[in-house]
């Protein structure tokens, strides 16, 4: 079975902090993205990645930086964080060629106080 | 950029019920895939569409990508109340390597 895992469940950080978010994946997947989930807004995408030290802007990345220097990671960082950033985070990762099928971790939930 | 409108955005139903979720846009995807999403848990996909008219079966679930692949609906016979969850609709870009999301329906299904 494909494995996602998230660093953390639940993060509470203070304005200005600097966040990192860790995501692991043990598929040998090329694609690694991150994405934020508000209600009704459903999953937005911030950054994916399609190879080690390679990355791509989603939808909205201001605010956020990543990182990939292994395959199978793939690291979401909050330079100085602010309290518009209190949402859920996704990784998911997925394999190239073919049907893009996602496998996504369970989330971290971060709020920003 | 691409859109998907997903409704209703909340369902509230009765054990034994029908009900049907429809993911709308004016885009065309290479493929559509809508994902099952538990509280506390990231997404879980239940079923990939590719071609256009497809309709895909998965026990009380039926999946069907509109002819035009612009389109999706999922239909529940019979809800249950372990069918309670969101349920996001997906559809592919051209190359197949990014996810465009509904916004998801939250569905609860009462005993």
């Amino acid at each position: 079975d494909v494995k996602v895992t998230q660093s953390s469940r639940y993060l509470v950080k203070r304005t200005g902090e600097k966040v990192f978010l860790e995501c692991v994946q043990d598929m040998d997947h090329e694609n690694m993205f991150w994405y934020r989930q508000d209600p009704g807004l459903g999953l937005r995408l911030i950054y994916f990645s399609y190879d080690v030290k390679m990355k791509e802007k989603g939808d909205i990345p201001e605010g956020y930086s990543v990182s990939r220097e292994k395959k199978e990671r793939f690291s979401l960082i909050l330079e100085s964080a602010s309290t518009n950033q209190t949402s859920m985070y996704l990784c998911a990762s997925s394999s190239t060629g073919g049907i893009d099928i996602q496998y996504f971790g369970a989330g971290t939930r971060l709020s920003v106080l | 950029t691409q859109l998907l409108e997903q409704s209703p955005q909340f369902l509230s139903i009765q054990e034994g019920e029908n009900l049907t979720v429809y993911c709308n846009s004016s885009s065309v995807f290479s493929s559509l895939q809508w994902y099952r999403q538990e509280p506390g848990e990231g997404p879980v996909l239940l079923v990939t569409v590719v071609t256009g008219g497809e309709v895909k079966k998965l026990k009380r679930l039926t999946f069907q990508f509109g002819d035009a692949r612009k389109d999706s609906s999922l239909h529940i016979t019979a809800a249950q109340p372990g069918d309670t969850g969101l349920y996001l609709c997906a559809g592919a870009n051209e190359y197949g390597n990014k996810l465009v999301f509904g916004a998801g329906t939250i569905l609860r299904v009462k005993s």
